[in-house]
């Protein structure tokens, strides 16, 4: 059964500073790996989608990468911001049928 | 483009109610998701349908139902709500050719 681990559970820097966010999966038989952004009693926005051929995405400062043998994922945020403020989840479609199953998320705090 | 929309955002049933939660999207997507959101527990798959008139299980569906007779719409049904069914509910929509997902704002939904 495929589990999804987001290590650190929640993460605070000072605005300016580069982070990587890190999710880990136990099966490596996947189609696509998806990054998500939470906010405070909101719904979830799709951040970056990862394509199981594919090593890494990039969307202005975030850049996600994946490494399908070991099982795992990084998602660097580059000159961090206020704004960026939120619980960021990955999850995994291992089965093509967009079937997701989701980690626990890493809340980040970012501090002016 | 509104995207994806449920209704309600709020609601208190006793133990033993029914309701039925609507979700629509209008952006012409093929499949749609039913998700709920626990502490501790991050976000399951409750049903998910793949195209209009189609339905199928994910991961905790039992106490629930659904239906996807358009669409644009698919609900999800309580007929007979129960505490352990407290949770925020969100659905989400993807195309045919991407299994980008697209989420709604969510339901809160509370048993007594």
């Amino acid at each position: 059964k495929q589990e999804v681990t987001q290590i650190p559970a929640a993460l605070s820097v000072p605005e300016g500073e580069n982070l990587v966010l890190n999710c880990s999966f136990t099966d490596s038989a996947i189609y696509n790996l998806q990054w998500f952004r939470q906010d405070p009693g909101k719904g979830l926005t799709s951040l970056l989608l990862i394509q199981s051929s594919q090593r890494e995405q990039t969307s202005g400062r975030l850049n996600a990468s994946l490494d399908k043998s070991s099982g795992r994922s990084t998602l660097y945020i580059a000159a961090s911001q206020p704004g960026d403020s939120a619980t960021y989840l990955c999850a995994v479609d291992s089965g093509n049928t967009g079937k997701l199953i989701f980690g626990q998320g890493t809340t980040l705090q970012v501090k002016p | 483009n509104a995207g994806v929309t449920q209704t309600p955002k709020f609601r208190v049933l006793k133990t033993g109610q029914s309701m039925t939660l609507l979700c629509a999207q209008d952006m012409n997507h093929e499949y749609m998701y039913w998700y709920r959101q626990d502490p501790g527990m991050g976000l399951r798959l409750i049903h998910y349908s793949v195209g209009e008139g189609t339905t199928a299980k994910g991961e905790v569906p039992d106490g629930y139902n659904v239906s996807r007779l358009k669409k644009q719409n698919f609900l999800l049904g309580l007929e007979s709500a129960a505490p352990s069914q407290t949770s925020v509910y969100f659905c989400a929509s993807s195309p045919l050719n991407s299994y980008e997902q697209y989420f709604g704002p969510g339901t809160r939904l509370t048993v007594t």
